[in-house]
């Protein structure tokens, strides 16, 4: 079966740094991906991670580790807007995403 | 990025109609999707939207309940049919540029059902 496991909430204080992870069971994979969901708006692309390593862009890392089915969302220098969902879906073989359920990240001042 | 636009960005519809919600993409690419999100829940993909042929519709979901249309590489519709207040929910268009391995999102159809 296909199965995406990410933590339902977590918590943070602003300027820290928090790691959000993500781990899989999906039958086919092309890709991982991460979006940023605020309430009631569109999921917004992060990152793209296909082979494994870290990505890095701005305050945001994306790592993946295929062999571990894991993944990781990295955040640094918090900021209050920082506060959304962050979805984790994996890209099946067929082009489709698989979800995962979301991160609720609440961040602290 | 690309960019993705919906219409309407949001509706009030009564029990019993159908709405049609727009797709239009800036640049052609290479799949389309439909995903609903309701209140505090993850997407669920309703539908590929397939160019010039019938739509590939996922589990729990049916042509004659959502309609879809792909004219071609840029423009996609979904009809809502038959609504119920069950139908509630954001309605979400998604594009894919597999040269890139990217995935973007319009910014959604808010629907309400009374």
């Amino acid at each position: 079966g296909q199965n995406i496991d990410q933590p339902t909430e977590m918590t943070a204080t602003e300027g820290a740094i928090v790691q959000i992870n993500c781990t899989y069971q999906t039958s086919g994979f092309n890709g991982l991906f991460w979006y940023q969901q605020h309430a009631g708006e569109a999921p917004t692309f992060l990152s793209y991670n296909v082979l494994d390593g870290l990505e890095e862009k701005g305050r945001f890392s994306s790592f993946l580790s295929r062999s571990k089915g894991y993944s990781y969302l990295l955040l640094k220098e918090l900021q209050m807007k920082d506060s959304a969902s962050y979805l984790c879906a994996i890209m099946d073989s067929n082009y489709q995403l698989i979800w995962g359920a979301g991160t609720k990240l609440i961040i602290k001042p | 990025s690309a960019v993705i636009s919906q219409k309407p960005s949001r509706d009030i519809c009564q029990r019993g109609t159908s709405l049609t919600i727009q797709c239009q993409v800036d640049s052609q690419v290479t799949m389309m999707f439909w995903y609903r999100q309701q209140p505090g829940q993850s997407l669920t993909l309703i539908a590929t939207a397939n160019q010039g042929s019938e739509a590939t519709y996922e589990s729990g979901f049916v042509i004659d309940k959502f309609p879809i249309s792909r004219p071609n590489l840029t423009f996609s519709t979904l009809t809502v049919s038959n609504m119920s207040p069950e139908d509630s929910s954001i309605y979400l268009c998604s594009a894919l540029w597999r040269e890139g391995n990217e995935q973007f999102f319009g910014p959604g159809t808010r629907l309400t059902v009374l």
